[in-house]
């Protein structure tokens, strides 16, 4: 069964300082891994998506991850955080079965605190 | 483009009745739009796939007769809470995968907060 594993609940960071979220998979095929930002009480916003090639992605508001497959990771970095970037993050892994889209795994969320 | 929308985005309703969300693709076909259910505090849990013409895909421990799903058409999917109870409060999000297969990519709703009183 697929799984991913979040390691941090809540990570505190300081504003201008650098950012690594870790994000652990497991996933019986080639994964495709995704990060999703939500605010409170918002819905999920797509950060990045590592489908293939390049196992280093960009993608919005500064934000990089990387894929690793002989550590199952993905994870997150940024390096000069904003107040704004606050929130709970989420990695995700999933694959396409036939061609089409399956459903996600999600872990379980970061909390990201900013501190001034 | 890729717009995905919910309604209503919050709902409060007695035990007993039953809801029902929509999830719109309002830009794109979505052959198949998938239902999650988020818990306080918590990730989000994978509950049904369903593909448009055909019947929903539960995941294990998500009751059918609970939470009714129905893909009528390539933009348009409800989910029904049946009798709902205060523990059937949650955030429900839908996403949508588009026509497009040539890549695996799904597009989220805002989801809908449910409060079963």
């Amino acid at each position: 069964a697929q799984s991913v594993t979040q390691p941090d609940i809540h990570i505190t960071v300081s504003e201008g300082a650098s950012l690594e979220l870790r994000c652990n998979y497991s996933y019986g095929a080639t994964p495709y891994l995704f990060w999703y930002v939500q605010s409170p009480g918002q819905g999920l916003q797509l950060l990045l998506k590592y489908f293939s090639g390049d196992t280093l992605v960009q993608g919005i508001k500064g934000f990089e991850a990387e894929f690793k497959r002989s550590q199952s990771s993905f994870n997150l970095r940024k390096p000069s955080v904003h107040w704004s970037d606050a929130a709970e993050y989420f990695c995700a892994v999933g694959g396409a079965s036939g061609g089409g889209a399956d459903g996600l795994t999600f872990g379980k969320g970061t909390h990201l605190i900013i501190q001034p | 483009g890729a717009v995905v929308s919910q309604h209503p985005s919050r709902v409060i309703c007695k035990s007993g009745t039953s809801v029902k969300i929509e999830c719109r693709s309002l830009d794109f076909q979505a052959t198949t739009m998938f239902w999650y259910r988020q818990f306080p505090k918590k990730s989000l849990m994978l509950m049904a796939t369903s593909n448009e013409g055909s019947k929903a895909t539960y995941e294990q421990g998500v009751e059918k007769d609970k939470f009714l799903i129905n893909h009528a058409s390539l933009t348009l999917s409800t989910l029904t809470v049946t009798s709902a109870h205060p523990e059937d409060s949650s955030f429900y999000i839908c996403s949508a995968s588009p026509f497009d297969i040539s890549y695996n990519e799904q597009f989220f709703g805002p989801g809908t907060r449910l409060t079963v009183l």
